[in-house]
């Protein structure tokens, strides 16, 4: 298995401009999550999807920050519009679920919004 | 969800030391995990301890998990220098029905050649 594959691997992108993560998770995992990581936050949990159903997205930011899983095998994190606050690391993990199993993250999307 | 906080925030050793970190929780968990992250990478699972368990061994990693003290701790023993990089605990809250898992800030290791 390619493991968790994210793209793009790094975005730059222009304040107020939309701007599109996407993660594959690894096949057969059932619960996907997106982190955003900072030197200022850590790491921190934007949504959680169990059965590409969201089961929690309190830490979505605002309103600017949206997410869909349409099937098992992929998602999407969109920030629109993008602001210079919002640069960041953002990682997608899968995992099996269940309280034996670790998380299998990606490599991450670089994003910086000038 | 609880946030698990790692120690030292960050360790500098020569190779071929022993390398301790230790993580704090306030709350029940099911489980406890570590993570390695390298500069530039997402997080590599590298244990999990569940909370019946003690002592958890994998090749030169050591975990160990007090629950009474709410407090686990890592170490690697002969270190190398490729175990530079980032160590991050996570805690999974019981009887929720979800397993989130939320991370500390993490402990920055570097080992020496």
């Amino acid at each position: 298995d390619a493991g968790v594959i994210q793209s793009p691997r790094h975005e730059v992108t222009e304040m107020g401009q939309e701007v599109t993560l996407r993660c594959k998770p690894i096949s057969g995992h059932n619960s996907l999550f997106w982190y955003r990581q900072t030197m200022m936050r850590g790491l921190e949990l934007l949504i959680y999807f169990n059965n590409n159903v969201p089961i929690d997205d309190s830490g979505m930011p605002e309103d600017r920050f949206s997410a869909k899983m349409p099937n098992a095998s992929f998602s999407t994190l969109k920030i629109q519009p993008s602001e210079p606050r919002d640069s960041a690391v953002y990682f997608c993990a899968s995992s099996l679920g269940g309280a034996d199993y670790g998380y299998t993250f990606g490599s991450g999307t670089r994003l910086t919004v000038v | 969800s609880q946030q698990g906080e790692e120690d030292p925030q960050a360790l500098s050793i020569q190779e071929g030391e022993n390398a301790t970190m230790n993580c704090s929780y306030k709350t029940s968990i099911n489980n406890l995990q570590w993570y390695r992250q390298n500069s530039g990478r997402g997080l590599v699972h590298l244990i999990l301890i569940r909370s019946n368990e003690r002592e958890k061994h994998s090749g030169r990693l050591r975990v160990t998990l007090d629950t009474s003290k709410k407090s686990s701790s890592l170490l690697i023993t002969a270190s190398r220098a490729a175990d530079t990089a980032s160590y991050f605990c996570a805690t999974d809250p019981p009887g929720v029905g979800s397993y989130i898992p939320t991370f500390g800030r993490g402990t920055s290791l570097i080992v020496h050649p």
